[in-house]
């Protein structure tokens, strides 16, 4: 299975901050990448998808890159409304695996 | 509007057997794939298999021989089952459709909390 090491597990960050998440694939999964973010008490909405596409409706402060086999989502400006957890996830090669998860609060 | 919703038992006690089925309403589920994904207890996300718009599914290997998903595209749901369930088996159960041109989930249900406890 293709390990995603997802980092930092949890990060508090102050409104109006520029916020970093990484994902390090075990191994090439090219632009099969996927971003979300999770609510309390509510579903995974998609943010980025092909490492660097963002999802319809979603605000353009989120945005994702790729070096290599190391993906990150960048968050410019943070709001209330971006607490949560976010999540990596390759589809590159079954079984599809997620990161382990990054839990974002607002310090 | 695509809609996906889980149902199904919130308890289920070891050794026995999770059944959960996936309405999906807006879209047919004879086009793209369509997935169950759990989630536990610390937030840990596992993809457990999907099941194509052909109806040929595909299964996490770590749940080996103990899973299976089926549909019944006159209702236009799916379903999950899980056999021999444990207390490791305890988590939300989220059903989610893959879209194939994009490669990514973009509609899922808002999830149903399965506990295994006797």
């Amino acid at each position: 299975d293709i390990q995603m090491t997802q980092s930092p597990a949890s990060l508090s960050a102050s409104l109006e901050e520029i916020v970093t998440i990484t994902c390090q694939a075990s191994q090439d999964i090219g632009n099969y990448l996927s971003w979300y973010q999770q609510k309390p008490g509510k579903s995974p909405q998609l943010l980025i998808h092909s490492a660097t596409s963002l999802a319809d409706g979603v605000p353009s402060r989120f945005s994702g890159s790729r070096s290599g086999t190391q993906y990150s989502l960048k968050i410019n400006r943070l709001q209330v409304e971006d607490t949560g957890i976010y999540y990596c996830l390759q589809h590159y090669s079954a079984p599809w695996t997620f990161g382990g998860g990054t839990k974002l609060e607002l310090k | 509007e695509v809609q996906l919703q889980e149902s199904g038992p919130g308890l289920v006690k070891p050794s026995q057997s999770l059944s959960l089925t996936c309405s999906v309403t807006g879209y047919s589920i004879t086009s793209n794939y369509w997935d169950w994904i759990r989630k536990f207890p610390g937030n840990k996300m596992e993809w457990t298999g999907y099941i194509s718009y052909s109806g040929s599914t595909r299964y996490n290997p770590s749940l080996k021989s103990r899973i299976s998903i089926t549909r019944d595209t006159s209702k236009n749901q799916f379903f999950l089952q899980l056999n021999s369930v444990t207390t490791e088996d305890t988590a939300t159960y989220y059903c989610a459709r893959y879209k194939l041109a994009g490669t990514y989930f973009d509609y899922w249900g808002q999830g149903v909390m399965v506990t295994v406890s006797s």
